[in-house]
């Protein structure tokens, strides 16, 4: 079975552009969480959705925007680009159940000049 | 959410056994414990998890302490592969699978 996919693997973009960055989860997978991880930090909290649905919002400027297709396939958004949104951008898979493993991407390598 | 404190890092001679430590003095009693590490250029991966009793799986060995306020992620015989950044992770029951990651403990393996 393929793992959760990620595309573009890298992207360099300028200051004040748009990006979308594409997801797709493990096949049964319905929930995916969106990270972002500048270097030398962990990976910090973006959004999850399930169903479709946004289930949980982490501390991001409104720039950033979500969203999960009917074949459960998610796309992140970032507007107006700024300098310090370069960063690895991770997905993360997993069933709706409990305390369920998260399986991650390889990560969109993005850098904005 | 409630925290973990871990050493900034630690090293090991390749097979012999590895702990690394994770104190969570504040956890609830419906945190889960969870561990995932982060080979270089990778997205993190899922270790082990656990409650309240010890876990073996084919990866490694979670020991959680008594009280529960701090747990170690123990690998038996470390390889050069398993040179990676450790995160430990609480995650409380109810909550979504957000997974709040702390910078983590960098993993050195001597050949």
């Amino acid at each position: 079975d393929a793992g959760v996919t990620q595309s573009p693997t890298h992207l360099i973009k300028t200051r004040g552009q748009h990006v979308t960055l594409r997801c797709s989860p493990i096949s049964g997978h319905k929930s995916v969480s969106w990270y972002q991880q500048v270097l030398g930090q962990g990976p910090q909290f973006i959004f999850q959705y399930y169903e479709k649905e946004e289930r949980g919002r982490g501390n991001f400027p409104d720039r950033f925007s979500a969203r999960q297709f009917p074949n459960y396939s998610s796309e992140l958004n970032v507007n107006a680009l700024l300098l310090g949104d370069s960063a690895l951008y991770l997905c993360a898979s997993s069933l709706p159940e409990l305390n369920t493993e998260a399986f991650f991407g390889q990560g969109t390598r993005l850098t904005v000049v | 959410d409630a925290k973990t404190t871990q050493p900034n890092s630690m090293e090991s001679n390749e097979e012999e056994p590895v702990h690394l430590p994770c104190n969570h003095s504040t956890i609830s009693g419906t945190d889960y414990i969870h561990w995932y590490r982060q080979l270089p250029s990778q997205g993190p991966e899922y270790v082990i998890h656990g409650l309240t009793s010890n876990v073996n799986n084919r990866m490694a060995s979670l020991a959680i302490a008594e009280d529960r306020k701090s747990s170690t992620l123990i690998l038996h015989r470390a390889t050069l592969r398993d040179a990676a950044v450790y995160y430990c992770i609480l995650i409380r029951t109810g909550a979504n699978s957000k997974l709040t990651f702390g910078k983590g403990i960098t993993l050195s393996v001597r050949p």
